[in-house]
This record gives structure tokens, C-alpha cells and sequence, in this order.
């Protein structure tokens, strides 16, 4: 079964620092997604992308955070000078139409702790 | 917010069905239920989603009340590997899944 891959598993970064988190969507998806997850709390949206740019954004999708599909394979979410508050699961999602009606595939996260 | 009510937590013993209210009740017509559940930390998984009509596919059957203000998610035969944190989600906007609290299932022998 085809599945949306995550990497790395577990990012452990220095404030300040700028990390880029990795994502191979579903390969005929055309939807891209990225949501976080801080401990013990919900899952929030962050960002969607389709035809490379960005349809909505979340308030926390500031500044700060950047998404991109450098080749036909991969979506990225960089975060330029991470935060202690940084610190969360993220999860990138695709799906194959458009998101009203058609579910969406999660990866498994990457761990990101930023220290 | 999140468009929706859940029950914080509930118990379904082993083989059982699993009855899972929701409550939507600003749903707007062109928004979709869908259903979600994230088993411990992992990525969530979707489940199903419907508009109007009640579904049903190999995990579960969505019943979806005629005024489209509440739904019910059932999980046929319970086993433990269904022990999740279980979502019901209106579409909020294009390409945007609002995910709140959830309901806890645990699944007992």
C-alpha cells in the first residue's frame, strides 16, 4: 500500500537553528499538507500546497516557516531560526484531489525537539 | 474552534460495536464529516467521510442524521488494535482539516 514517508524519524536541533523537515508524498498526489502536534495536544493545520504554492496557511505558519517541492518527489517545511515552541510531531499529508471530498495520507511524523 | 462535539472518552469491550456521536450542528451544506483517529502518536488515519448519505466501507459505517447536524461513526466488531483518540471533522476550508480534542476509545478484552 502506498504510503506518505517521513524523514528523519527524530530531529533534535539548537534554538536558532534552521531545520528542514522531509516528506515523500503519494506519488499521483497532488495535494500537500503539513500539520504539527505539540505533546499533549491537538493536531493543528499549519499548511496546504497545490501547484506549487501555498493555498492556506495557518496564524502559526508565519515568518518563519517556508514549504517547497524542490524536485517531483519531495515537500519540505523548513523552520529558518527554530524556537523552543518549535519543539512538536510533524506530520505531512497528501491527497490525490482536492481536499473537500477525498481523504488525506499522514506520514508517521518527524519528532522534532528543539533544545 | 473546531466545528464539532465529541465525548471526551469511551469504553467498548472486544467484538463489540462501537457507536461514536459527533455533533455538528453549524455544519454548512457543502462541508463534508470525516472521520480521523490517531492511534498513540502515530500519523492519523482516516477513516470515512460522507455529505449527506451514510457510508460504509471496510472500517466502518458513517450514519449521518437527515438535518446533517449530528453523526454517528461505527466500528462494527471492536477489537484492540482499535484503541485510539478518534476524530470527527467538518471540512473547514479547501485543503484545511480542523482536528479538536477527540473522543479516547480504549477497547477491553
Amino acid at each position: 500500500e502506498p504510503e506518505v514517508t517521513q524523514t528523519p524519524s527524530h530531529q533534535v536541533t539548537q534554538m536558532g537553528q534552521e531545520v528542514i523537515l522531509r516528506c515523500v508524498p503519494i506519488s499521483n498526489h497532488l495535494y500537500f499538507y503539513w500539520y504539527r502536534q505539540i505533546l499533549g495536544q491537538k493536531v493543528e493545520f499549519l499548511v496546504s500546497f497545490y501547484n506549487n504554492e501555498i493555498s492556506e496557511k495557518s496564524e502559526i505558519f508565519d515568518d518563519q516557516f517556508s514549504v517547497e517541492r524542490p524536485d517531483g518527489s519531495n515537500f519540505t517545511l523548513k523552520i529558518r531560526s527554530t524556537k523552543l515552541e518549535d519543539s512538536a510531531m510533524y506530520f505531512c499529508a497528501s491527497s490525490v484531489d482536492s481536499p473537500m471530498n477525498t481523504e488525506a495520507f499522514f506520514g508517521q511524523g518527524t519528532r522534532l525537539t528543539v533544545v | 474552534d473546531a466545528k464539532t462535539t465529541q465525548p471526551t472518552s469511551m469504553d467498548c469491550a472486544e467484538g463489540r460495536a462501537a457507536n461514536l456521536p459527533c455533533n455538528h450542528s453549524t455544519i454548512s451544506g457543502n462541508e463534508y464529516v470525516y472521520w480521523y483517529r490517531q492511534i498513540h502518536s502515530q500519523g492519523p488515519q482516516y477513516i470515512i467521510h460522507g455529505l449527506k448519505n451514510n457510508e460504509t466501507n471496510e472500517m466502518a459505517s458513517l450514519i449521518i442524521t437527515e438535518d446533517r447536524k449530528s453523526s454517528t461513526l461505527i466500528l462494527p466488531h471492536a477489537t484492540l488494535r482499535d484503541t485510539a483518540v478518534y476524530y470527527c471533522i467538518v471540512a473547514d476550508s479547501w485543503g484545511k482539516l480542523q482536528f479538536g480534542a477527540g473522543t479516547q476509545v480504549v477497547v477491553t478484552p
